[in-house]
């Protein structure tokens, strides 16, 4: 069974780093890659990058100053971090599977910016 | 950046009745086109990928179609169930976009 589990701190302070964790079971990260999705509360949801299979990376421009993902093979594991935290990235933030269309999202992690 | 726009942003129909939600895109996607249907306090979960293909599990009154810029997805039958927020996200050029999100609610 396909399964993806973000963690993480729930609350982070402005201009602080964030660090979420993506575990994943049911596949291999070694075989597809894995997005990082956020969503604001009452919005519609931002792609932010994406670790490929073969371990490039990809990141949507508008965070690519801030963001960095990487991962561990071994513990079957997907990192996100992403630095200068603002009060307008609170939101919930997802690890997804698939190259195009994401067939496969974890419950999400809730992270509020606030001092 | 691609946009996505959809519309309507707000939809209220009846159990049984067949309802549409349109998706625009600044331009051509050439269909890879999925939609998403989130339920409240849910994750997004994989309806209809490149346009018109069903995802497993989906149930058959759910279809897609479209091409160019232009793409919508048919509820027909509309269950309760089916109250949710639907999304539409292209996967041709990076940045992935989506859609603004189209609540349905019950009549």
């Amino acid at each position: 069974q396909v399964q993806l589990k973000e963690s993480g701190p729930g609350l982070v302070q402005p201009s602080e780093t964030l660090s979420l964790t993506c575990t994943v079971s049911g596949f291999s990260l070694t075989s597809y890659s894995v997005s990082w999705v956020r969503q604001p509360s009452g919005k519609g949801p931002e792609w932010m990058g994406r670790m490929w299979y073969d371990g490039d990376t990809a990141y949507n421009s508008a965070l690519k100053s801030r963001l960095s993902i990487s991962r561990d093979t071994s513990k079957n594991q997907v990192f996100l971090k992403m630095n200068s935290l603002q009060t307008d990235d609170t939101g919930t933030y997802y690890c997804t599977r698939g190259e195009g269309p994401m067939d496969a999202w974890g419950q999400g992690a809730s992270v509020t910016v606030s001092s | 950046d691609i946009q996505m726009t959809q519309s309507p942003a707000s939809l209220s129909a009846s159990l049984g009745e067949t309802v549409t939600i349109e998706c625009l895109a600044s331009e051509d996607i050439y269909s890879n086109l999925a939609w998403y249907q989130q339920k409240p306090g849910k994750s997004p979960q994989l309806l209809i990928y490149y346009a018109n293909s069903l995802n497993d599990g989906v149930p058959s009154r759910f279809s897609g179609s479209g091409s160019g810029t232009q793409y919508s997805l048919k509820i027909n039958s509309l269950q309760s169930e089916d109250v949710s927020i639907y999304f539409c996200q292209q996967n041709y050029d990076s940045p992935w976009t989506f859609g603004g999100g189209t609540k349905l609610e019950l009549k």
